[in-house]
């Protein structure tokens, strides 16, 4: 079956360090990839959806410059978190859409648990 | 805008006990129905993919249908193991996106 790889899984850092999470899709090409915020015993809230060559397209409420996404290639995505600070603590989700017709479902990764201190 | 509403938001079950989850949408134009589980700690896993009302999918103990305005998961006599957030999202016509409920808890005692 397709596999989504997100790397890293869990990282702790102190506040106004950038952190870069990677989404690799690992048996298939990805034309789309979705970012999503999850916050405990909330559901997926998607952040922005992510083309490979060409720019991210942000949900309404997410700053663009806090949370840069690129995709530059059709197997990897990734989400910076420029200057951290506590309140971007939460679970962040990438998914990969093949692509290949509306009966595809996203494929997710396994999250990245974020840690500000 | 897309609306997805679950009910319950929890459910505790003895092992062995069947019901239904179930999953209410508002969309423009349905593209697709997506049923997901999610551990703790985990990205969703997908379950189930529905497109036309009167479609119905199985897999093992579970069971997902569709109407014009909600679908149901099924759970035949659940397992300890199917405790999981249960999650549905749908995907309308004009995009990919998908568009999350809040998620069913289930836990299935022993």
């Amino acid at each position: 079956g397709a596999v989504v790889s997100q790397h890293p899984s869990w990282v702790i850092c102190k506040s106004g360090t950038s952190v870069k999470i990677e989404c690799r899709s690992l048996d298939f090409q990805a034309t789309t990839m979705f970012w999503y915020r999850q916050f405990p015993k909330q559901s997926l809230m998607l952040m922005a959806t992510s083309n490979e060559g060409s720019k991210a397209t942000y949900e309404q409420g997410v700053e663009k410059d806090k949370f840069l996404i690129n995709h530059a290639s059709l197997t990897l995505s990734t989400l910076t978190v420029t200057s951290a600070h506590p309140e971007d603590s939460s679970f962040y989700i990438c998914s990969a859409d093949r692509g290949q017709g509306i009966r595809q479902p996203q494929h997710f990764g396994d999250g990245t648990r974020l840690s500000i201190l | 805008e897309d609306q997805v509403t679950q009910s319950p938001e929890a459910l505790r079950l003895q092992e062995g006990e069947s019901s239904s989850l179930n999953c209410s949408y508002t969309v423009s134009g349905l593209r697709g129905l997506f049923w997901y589980r999610q551990d703790p700690g985990k990205g969703p896993e997908f379950l189930f993919t529905l497109y036309s009302a009167g479609e119905e999918k199985e897999k093992e103990r579970l069971k997902a249908t569709l109407t014009k305005k909600e679908s149901f998961l099924h759970i035949t006599a659940p397992k300890p193991e199917d405790s999981a957030t249960y999650l549905c999202a749908v995907r309308e016509t004009s995009g990919s996106r998908l568009t999350f409920g809040e998620g069913t808890q289930l836990t299935v005692n022993p």
